[in-house]
């Protein structure tokens, strides 16, 4: 059964960083790109970043570039983001999924971005 | 970047009726593979989303075959035969042809 398990959310000020991770399971890790997509409260669904099969290629929503880094860690099947100069429109449950289908989904992880 | 227009955003039906929902890609999502990037997928109140439709029409495992999808190019459609208590929600149409990937606002499906 493919499981993805997301933690590493909390409460940080602006400025701040996190780290997420996400811990996959049930299947060939190292076989399948991996992305994190992210939801505002009471918003919709927003793609944040993905990453490749061998982690050689990254890509980034505009929103997120240039703070936000994806990576991966095939001896221990998970996946990373770490996240710098939090603002408050980071807040949000962040997911990870497997791309292209996006057929699994984590239960999530609440970031929150604030004073 | 491709937009995705999801019509409506709102939707209340009467259970046993049936509801369809339209989504509207800015470009085409027919990939050189042969392959259309395009799905629909669920969220339930308080849960994660769920793949209902890959590939325009294309069930994934376990979805009731009271869901169907279909279209091409730019224009897809999602319908429910028959509506159900379970099936409210925010059905949420997206592409992955290309980054960024991109969904639409998402359809609130609600029992009458």
């Amino acid at each position: 059964e493919v499981q993805l398990l997301e933690s590493g959310g909390g409460l940080v000020q602006p400025g701040g960083s996190l780290r997420l991770s996400c811990a996959a399971s049930g299947f060939t890790f190292s076989s399948y790109a991996m992305s994190w997509v992210r939801q505002a409260p009471g918003k919709g669904l927003e793609w944040v970043s993905a990453i490749t099969e061998s982690g050689d290629r990254t890509y980034y929503a505009d929103s997120v570039k240039g703070r936000f880094t994806i990576s991966r860690d095939h001896s221990k099947n998970t996946l990373f983001l770490q996240m710098n100069s939090l603002r408050a429109e980071d807040t949000a449950v962040y997911y990870c999924a497997r791309p292209p289908d996006f057929d699994y989904w984590g239960q999530g992880t609440l970031v929150s971005v604030s004073s | 970047d491709i937009v995705m227009t999801q019509t409506p955003l709102s939707l209340s039906v009467t259970p046993g009726q049936p509801a369809s929902i339209s989504c509207k890609s800015s470009q085409s999502l027919l990939y050189s593979d042969g392959k259309t990037y395009f799905y629909w997928y669920l969220q339930k109140p308080g849960q994660s989303p769920q793949l209902l439709i890959y590939g325009i029409s294309n069930r994934f495992s376990g979805v009731p075959d009271r869901f169907s999808g279909s279209g091409s190019g730019t224009d897809f459609t999602l319908k429910i035969s028959r509506v159900e208590a379970e099936d409210v929600g925010v059905y949420y149409c997206m592409q992955s042809i290309q980054p960024p990937w991109t969904f639409g606002q998402g359809t609130k499906v609600e029992i009458k």
